[in-house]
């Protein structure tokens, strides 16, 4: 059974450009969110959607920053225009349960450098 | 507001040592708590979670957590580590904040 699938693992791009990364949850899970990990900040909630309706956007950190679900088998997150502090390793998670207690399954992770 | 903090960036213990993370949290309504673990180079899996009823949880791999009610813990531990430990332990919140992280480094 297949995980949480991101893409692309690594990105490596230039400060104004534009950045899309994908996810593809679980399927049959319900809920979906999305993380920024770095350094200084750990991990950070940006945004999660539960039947493809997103829920709390207010971690994403600015208008730059946004994200979408079009069906239950997939989600982008896209930064437009990049800046080199948006390099972080950023994480998609999907659970089978709208509930808090359901858990987390992770995707490896997309890292990006903004020089 | 809800927060976790992780008391400990960095703690290295030799092989069969004991372990114990501490986690604190700060929310006012119902709490589910969770560790999740990060080994190097791979992405984060549920190590226990607690919901309700007993407030000792084992999780997989010999760990176990208590929930402390009164202290708002939720403190991490096992009896003896491994090198195969090393790793990034989180303490999360209702799925939604999660700590800053304490790093693990278990010496052969």
């Amino acid at each position: 059974d297949a995980g949480v699938i991101q893409s692309p693992r690594h990105e490596v791009t230039e400060m104004g450009q534009e950045v899309t990364l994908r996810c593809k949850p679980i399927s049959g899970h319900n809920s979906l969110f999305w993380y920024r990990q770095t350094m200084m900040r750990g991990l950070e909630l940006l945004i999660y959607f539960n039947n493809n309706v997103p829920i709390d956007d207010s971690g994403m950190p600015e208008d730059r920053f946004s994200a979408k679900m079009p069906n239950a088998s997939f989600s982008t997150l896209k930064i437009q225009p990049s800046e080199p502090r948006d390099s972080a390793v950023y994480f998609c998670a999907s659970s089978a349960r709208l509930e808090n207690t359901g858990e987390l399954f992770f995707g490896e992770g997309s890292r990006l450098t903004v020089l | 507001a809800q927060s976790v903090s992780q008391h400990n960036h960095h703690v290295i213990l030799s092989e069969a040592a004991s372990l114990e993370l501490g986690c604190n949290y700060s929310y006012g309504g119902t709490v589910n708590l969770f560790w999740y673990v990060q080994y190097p180079g791979q992405h984060l899996q549920l190590l226990l979670k607690y919901f309700s009823g007993d407030p000792l949880v084992k999780g997989i791999k010999g760990f176990e957590a208590e929930f402390i009610k009164s202290k708002f813990s939720f403190n991490l531990r096992k009896p003896s580590v491994q090198w195969s430990d090393t790793a990034e332990y989180f303490c999360a919140v209702n799925r939604l904040v999660f700590g800053p992280g304490t790093r693990l480094s278990v010496l052969p």
